[in-house]
Formats: structure tokens, sequence, C-alpha cells
């Protein structure tokens, strides 16, 4: 059980464009889910919150309006980033909390690699 | 805010050795503590964690032990198998509204056969 799953795993895009990134989670609902980002070697870093239903609550530092988050549904939360750049090549990885469990029990995805040319 | 370290930072044992990671907490106030194992290219799975109200958890040849008075608590691994080998992280929480984990810096576990 508990079981997170991102879409794509892998990603190529040229700069300037807009990528998206799914998150789901399989065999349960999630009022809650997180949106991590991942240098090499390095540990997760948190973009955002976000709530079903509600605006996504952002990190200090990350823009709001280049990653945009959207959580329509208790089973599905995206991230789009807008306008890649090359900077932006990172490994990003969500994760979930189960609705109406703990608030602590987070589960991770696969994880998603973008590579900006 | 929390702030957590996470020693060593690599970790060489032979197959069959013990592995211990140590991690060091700063907010009292911190009460869940989940360990996370990571592969190469892939996301963290949560493979133990505890709760303040608890000095010791285990499962099978991993344990975690929690000293809340010295706010630190450690993941042991018994009897390493080459599959061990990956990053492991450490992380911290409050319990509490809208919380989120603090991640330890990552530990590369390596257990050579």
């Amino acid at each position: 059980g508990a079981v997170v799953s991102q879409h794509p795993s892998r990603v190529i895009c040229k700069s300037g464009t807009s990528v998206k990134i799914e998150c789901r989670s399989l065999d349960f609902q999630a009022t809650t889910m997180f949106w991590y980002r991942q240098f090499p070697k390095k540990s997760l870093m948190l973009m955002a919150t976000s709530n079903e239903g509600s605006k996504a609550t952002y990190e200090q530092g990350v823009e709001k309006d280049k990653f945009l988050i959207n959580h329509a549904s208790l089973t599905l939360s995206t991230l789009t980033v807008t306008s890649a750049h090359p900077e932006d090549s990172s490994f990003y990885i969500c994760s979930a909390v189960v609705a109406g469990g703990r608030l602590d029990t987070q589960y991770f995805g696969p994880g998603t690699r973008l590579t900006v040319l | 805010g929390e702030n957590v370290e996470q020693h060593p930072s690599t970790l060489s044992v032979q197959e069959g050795d013990s592995a211990v990671i140590k991690c060091t907490y700063s907010d009292s106030a911190s009460n869940y503590f989940p360990w996370y194992k990571q592969e190469l290219g892939k996301g963290p799975q949560l493979i133990i964690d505890i709760r303040s109200n608890v000095g010791e958890k285990k499962d099978q040849r991993i344990a975690v032990t929690l000293n809340k008075t010295a706010k630190h608590f450690s993941l042991h691994i018994t009897e390493t198998q080459p599959e061990d080998s990956a990053v492991y992280f450490c992380a911290a929480r409050r319990n509490s509204g809208y919380s989120t984990l603090t991640f330890g810096k990552g530990t590369m576990l390596l257990v050579s056969p």
C-alpha cells in the first residue's frame, strides 16, 4: 500500500518550453502532497506544499510563477516548470500524506529527472 | 526552524558488519523521526520511523534509537548486505499543523561483499 507514482520518469526539453510533471497516489487519497527538488549528491529541498483544492504554499526562494502547482484531486498533483532553463535541470520528487492518517508519514514518488537543453 | 545534522557523510563496511548512522536535531518540539533509503535514480523509501513516545524501534535488521534529552537519533543496520548500499536520510518533524520534514544531508552507505 501507499504507492506514489510520477510521470514522466525522465524528460528532456528545450530551453523556454514548459514541462508538466504528474504525481499520483495510487492506492490512497492524499489531502497533502509535497514537491521536492534534489541536486546530485545533495539532500531533498522542499519547494512547496500542496493541499487539495487550495493554493500551494511555496518555500522561501521558490518562484511560484515559475513552478506552478495544481492539486485538483485527492490523488493527483501536478508541477509545471514554465519557461524552463538549464538551471532548472534537476531531480524532482513528490511525496504524499495519507488523507485522514498521520500527518507525518510521507510516501515518496520515484522522481522525475528533468534535463533542459 | 529545525536543523538536522547527519553523520557520517559516507560509511563503508564489509558485508555482515553493522552500520550506524547518527543524526542530531535542534527543535525540542520535534516528535517524529523517519529514516529514508534512496537508491541511485530513485525516490526515497521510508524504511523505519520513530515517534518521541518511544526510545527504540526494531524491524528485522534495522533499528532506530531516540534520545530526546540529547536530541539525537540513530539508525542501526545489522548483518549488512550489498543491497543495503544506498544513501540514507534522516529527518525530523513537529507533528502539528503544517510542519514539514527537515532532512539531514544524507549518508552514503557502501557495503562491500
